[in-house]
């Protein structure tokens, strides 16, 4: 069974730092390019970061690019979200996401989702 | 950037059929896909690639996108369906490609 957890959310001060973590289970993590998706209380969906199986492909929102850093180790089957500059905007429950694809590719649709970890910033 | 546009709610009796659009700029010629969400839970992916169903998703989801507009078709709507619905696609057209979500419709079963 698949399977993602995310943990490492909370509650942090305006410009502080949080990394996420979420860990895979239950299929070949190596095989599938993974990504952060956000939703603000009451909002909907925002896509924040895409990461392809070897690490080779990095896609950003504009809204985060040069704030978040998004990082995997295979050997782990964990996927990372560093999270940098807080702002209260990115107050959100943060979805950790598993690509369709099979391989280094995408397929731009998410097949597995985390229950996903609240992080709110707020002084 | 690219926008996707969904109407906030959409209504519907039991047993009738409810139809969500999701509008973009030539959306006919992007990949769909749409997610339902509940409350308090994670989103589902119910279909992929304009009309392509996962397996558990009941064959009443159906899906369709041509010229501007993509619609996710539920037939004989049940208490259940009840939740938001969320249209996605990848948008490599501009100088900042990157996945975008339209923003929910809400789905009400009368």
């Amino acid at each position: 069974e698949v399977q993602l957890v995310e943990s490492g959310g909370g509650l942090v001060k305006p410009g502080g730092s949080l990394r996420l973590s979420c860990a895979a289970s239950g299929f070949t993590f190596s095989s599938y390019s993974m990504n952060w998706v956000r939703q603000a209380p009451g909002k909907g969906l925002e896509w924040v970061s895409s990461i392809s199986s070897s690490s080779s492909y990095i896609y950003y929102a504009d809204s985060v690019k040069g704030r978040f850093t998004i990082s995997r180790d295979n050997a782990k089957n964990s996927l990372y979200l560093q999270m940098n500059s807080l702002r209260a905007e990115d107050t959100a429950v943060y979805y950790c996401a598993r690509d369709s694809a099979v391989g280094s590719g995408y397929d731009w649709n998410f097949d597995y989702w985390g229950q996903g970890t609240l992080v709110t910033v707020s002084s | 950037s690219y926008v996707l546009t969904q109407p906030p709610s959409v209504s519907v009796a039991p047993g009738k059929t409810a139809r969500i659009t999701c509008g973009g700029n030539n959306i006919g010629s992007k990949s769909v896909h749409w997610y339902q969400q509940k409350p308090g839970q994670a989103p589902v992916l119910v279909i992929y690639y304009d009309s392509d169903r996962p397996s558990g998703i009941p064959e009443r989801f159906s899906g369709s996108n041509s010229g501007n507009t993509a619609t996710l078709t539920i037939s004989r709507v049940e208490a259940g369906d009840e939740a938001d619905y969320y249209c996605q696609v990848w948008d490599s057209s501009s100088d900042h490609p990157g996945v975008v979500f339209g923003g929910g419709t809400k789905l009400t079963v009368l």
